[in-house]
């Protein structure tokens, strides 16, 4: 079983939805990231998160650090959300590195 | 700030030829880190520096070397080329936060 998993692998939505990105983890973490990367591009962090809810226009992220989980919602979507979203955690170990998930890629249809 | 800047964008190589890929950084961030993204596929970490003079393996190291002379420069090489190095590599600092480069596109032929 992976440390990081996400949910769905795949994830097809019409313009205007709102759209939920699940994360769960298993191991203790000090903080979560979400990170976002467009077809053949660079990798952007969106979010870092340790506690409660974050929102960056149209994006929320939150996390429940009792129940090891983090959702990424996005409100309103539209085609140029359409990318790989990726969670991944910090644990807190020597080198500050990152477990990542498998990701998420949306496609958000006009 | 730039951020994070890596050079070059593309490459083409041939079997055996070596090159270096140049990550640098202007946050001052001591963590530094290259890892390897293949088509489809997740992050993989090659290589990892928590500060200047010191480096470690990470996930996949074999056929790469590092070094870390300064808090901003975290040069990867590639000394004998080979065909499974064709990939995307990503280079990244941190301190808290993380800030990723654009990207080396890297194809073996």
């Amino acid at each position: 079983k992976n440390e990081v998993e996400q949910s769905p692998q795949n994830l097809t939505a019409q313009e205007g939805e709102f759209i939920t990105i699940n994360c769960s983890y298993s191991v203790g973490i000090s903080a979560l990231h979400w990170l976002q990367q467009h077809p053949g591009g660079g990798i952007v962090s969106l979010f870092m998160l340790s506690s409660g809810k974050k929102k960056h226009g149209r994006l929320i992220a939150t996390i429940n650090i009792q129940e090891k989980h983090s959702s990424l919602h996005i409100t309103a979507s539209h085609p140029r959300d359409s990318a790989v979203y990726i969670c991944a955690v910090l644990g807190g170990n020597a080198g500050n590195m990152l477990t990542f998930g498998g990701g998420t890629r949306l496609m958000v249809k006009p | 700030n730039a951020g994070v800047t890596q050079t070059p964008k593309f490459r083409i190589l041939k079997i055996g030829q070596s090159m270096t890929l140049q990550c640098t950084q202007d946050m001052n961030h001591n963590y530094m880190y290259w890892y390897r993204q293949d088509p489809g596929m997740g992050l993989k970490l090659i290589y990892y520096s928590v500060g200047a003079g010191i480096t470690d393996k990470g996930e996949v190291p074999n056929g790469y070397n590092v070094s870390r002379s300064t808090t901003e420069d975290f040069p990867l090489r590639l000394e004998l080329a080979a065909p499974s190095q064709t990939s995307v590599y990503f280079c990244a600092s941190s301190q808290g936060g993380y800030t990723f480069g654009s990207g080396t596109r890297l194809t073996v032929v």
